[in-house]
Order: structure tokens, then C-alpha cells, then sequence
């Protein structure tokens, strides 16, 4: 069965830290892609890759970075966390056909 | 980038059809339309999507309308397992990928 994993399922880290969330897909699948989710703003697309080593800015990118070093694995960066990224992390990949997403990643910044 | 317009929420009994309606009427002519939907505590799982012709699959059928401005996924007899968040988006070309822009949805109560 094909899959978009995520590292973690739950993380709670402190203010100022730097946090790695990582996600792989054994697809093969061009396009990478990071969302947020929190309670009545839906899902919002922070960053997206559509090649190694590419990337572009979603619609709310700023306190992240990425990184696509190899095809199949794709990290979200938060240089400096703070309590208002505390969220529901979720990876896709995808082609042509549509998406496949990841369980999430739950953060607490405490 | 078009953007799509939905009910907040919506409820319909067990056995009968959910009939989700969505608008789209800044459509462009090359822009598809997707429907997803999000289980409690799961990401978003693909349903079906259409350009201009009414789609049928194993989990719902799409009706799209002859001016592409609204559509309507429907689910033919709904379970209990159906209650989710339902998310009708406009596919938005991004250079040599695409990103799909979720709204809100719509969420899905199915009653026994």
C-alpha cells in the first residue's frame, strides 16, 4: 500500500527550540507539500516542492523553511518555534491523479 | 485562483444520499475541480474530481454544472462512516506542480 509517512505523530517542544518534521512517500511523486491545520481556518499551505532540491511559498510560510534533499523525503524547518505554531502538521505527495496525505503531525509549543 | 463556496455544515441520515453542493463560479475553463474529504484525526483522503463532465466512482458520483459554475458530489447511501469534513477545490497550476487551496469544507453529520 502506498504511503506518506510522517515521523511523528505527536511532539511537544519548547520555545526558541529548532524542529525538524520529516515525511517520506514511497510514491515516486514528484510534488511534495506541507500544511497546516488548526480549528475554523481549514487546511493552509506553508510550503510545496515540485522537485529535489526546489521549493516555493504557500500561503503562510513565514517561521518555516524546507528542505527536499532527496525525492522521497521532504522537511519542514521551524528555526525558532513559538506557541502560535503549535498545530496539526500535515505532508502530502502528490501527481497528476491527486494527493496523498500523511496522518499528521500534532506539535505543542510550550 | 478560484475559489469555491460551501455550506458549513450539513446533516443527512443513514441509507439516504448526501447531496454536498459547492460553487465555483470564477472557474477558468482548464481549472479541474476535486472533492476530498477528512476523517476525525486523519488527512484528507481524495474522493473524485471532473473538468466537465459528471464523474462516478466507487465512493460517490460528481455532478458538475453545463456552466461549470457549482457542483455537487454526492453520496448514494450514506453510513455512519461518511461523517467527515468534505472539501470541494478548484485545482490552482503552480509552475511545474500544483497546489490545491483547501477552504473550510463542509462538515457531514450522518445520523443513525
Amino acid at each position: 500500500d502506498v504511503k506518506v509517512t510522517q515521523s511523528s505523530r505527536y511532539l511537544v517542544k519548547r520555545t526558541g527550540e529548532k524542529v525538524f518534521l520529516e515525511c517520506v512517500q514511497d510514491m515516486d511523486h514528484e510534488n511534495m507539500f506541507w500544511y497546516r491545520q488548526d480549528p475554523g481556518l481549514g487546511l493552509r499551505l506553508i510550503y510545496f516542492s515540485y522537485d529535489v532540491k526546489m521549493k516555493e511559498k504557500g500561503d503562510i510560510p513565514e517561521g518555516y523553511s524546507v528542505s527536499r534533499e532527496k525525492k522521497e523525503r521532504f522537511s519542514l524547518i521551524l528555526e525558532s518555534a513559538s506557541t502560535n505554531q503549535t498545530s496539526m502538521y500535515l505532508c502530502a505527495s502528490s501527481n497528476l491523479r491527486g494527493y496523498t496525505f500523511g496522518s499528521g503531525t500534532r506539535l505543542t509549543v510550550v | 485562483d478560484a475559489k469555491t463556496t460551501q455550506p458549513t455544515s450539513m446533516d443527512c441520515a443513514e441509507g439516504r444520499a448526501a447531496n454536498l453542493p459547492c460553487n465555483h463560479s470564477t472557474i477558468s475553463g482548464n481549472e479541474y475541480v476535486y472533492w476530498y474529504r477528512q476523517i476525525h484525526s486523519q488527512g484528507p483522503q481524495y474522493i473524485i474530481h471532473g473538468l466537465k463532465n459528471n464523474e462516478t466512482n466507487e465512493m460517490a458520483s460528481l455532478i458538475i454544472t453545463e456552466d461549470r459554475k457549482s457542483s455537487t458530489l454526492i453520496l448514494p447511501h450514506a453510513t455512519l462512516r461518511d461523517t467527515a469534513v468534505y472539501y470541494c477545490i478548484v485545482r490552482v497550476d503552480k509552475n511545474s506542480g500544483y497546489a490545491l487551496n483547501f477552504g473550510k469544507g463542509t462538515s457531514l453529520l450522518v445520523t443513525p
